[in-house]
């Protein structure tokens, strides 16, 4: 299965509020599980990566959940900015050389 | 110093024409990708090139004929144009993805637009 399955597909969050996305694989290969953020008319842009033998990784505001015998990751943003409202993909990567995208999460953080 | 600038911007045409997006890359990657994007934001693996060897060919129809003349560049060539390929596409570039893969650095994407 090369499937990423992500939720919700769009959040709206309050600023200051905890922004939560959620994905979950099937796949035992994939090794690599990147977040990407992705404003209007830009292309995505890496934000922040994980790999499965770590529970978690914060950088800044941003932080990864993994949880590998649930096959699940997860991306918290804390103190959720209107600056942050943008579409967030999760993807995995194995080394077949395919980084698998998420559906997507569009968020929206109202100030 | 744009890292990955693909061109053009926006690619407006009728169907049936044959049409080509440029992709380089300045940050002396191995690999290059071209994904698309759907009307729901949807991205996909279309094609992989390794130092100019192509790697991944994703099931997409043989009009899209992806070309890489050294590896800092990837084009990509699209005949007979279809309204179904109305999307965006985006060029990607990674470190050498047979290590076990980094973060891509993508281009701002080509919105072709079939009428």
């Amino acid at each position: 299965q090369q499937q990423v399955k992500q939720s919700p597909q769009s959040l709206i969050v309050q600023k200051g509020g905890i922004s939560i996305i959620n994905c979950a694989y099937e796949n035992t290969a994939f090794d690599y599980f990147p977040w990407y953020q992705q404003f209007p008319g830009k292309g995505p842009a890496l934000l922040i990566a994980i790999r499965p033998d770590v529970s978690e990784k914060k950088e800044g505001r941003f932080t990864i959940s993994f949880n590998k015998s649930a096959k699940q990751f997860s991306l918290h943003i804390m103190d959720s900015q209107p600056g942050d409202s943008a579409t967030y993909f999760c993807a995995a990567y194995n080394q077949g050389g395919k980084l698998i995208f998420g559906q997507g999460t569009e968020l929206s953080v109202k100030p | 110093d744009t890292a990955v600038s693909q061109t053009p911007k926006y690619l407006v045409t009728q169907m049936g024409n044959d049409k080509s997006i440029k992709c380089e890359q300045n940050l002396g990657h191995d690999t290059m990708y071209w994904y698309k994007q759907d009307s729901k934001k949807f991205l996909k693996i279309m094609f992989s090139y390794n130092n100019k060897e192509l790697i991944i060919n994703e099931t997409v129809p043989n009009r899209f004929s992806p070309k890489s003349p050294d590896k800092a560049h990837l084009n990509l060539h699209i005949n007979s144009l279809e309204l179904g390929d109305s999307a965006v596409y985006f060029c990607a570039s990674s470190q050498d993805t047979l290590q076990g893969g980094y973060g891509y650095t993508f281009g701002s994407g080509t919105r072709l637009t079939v009428v």
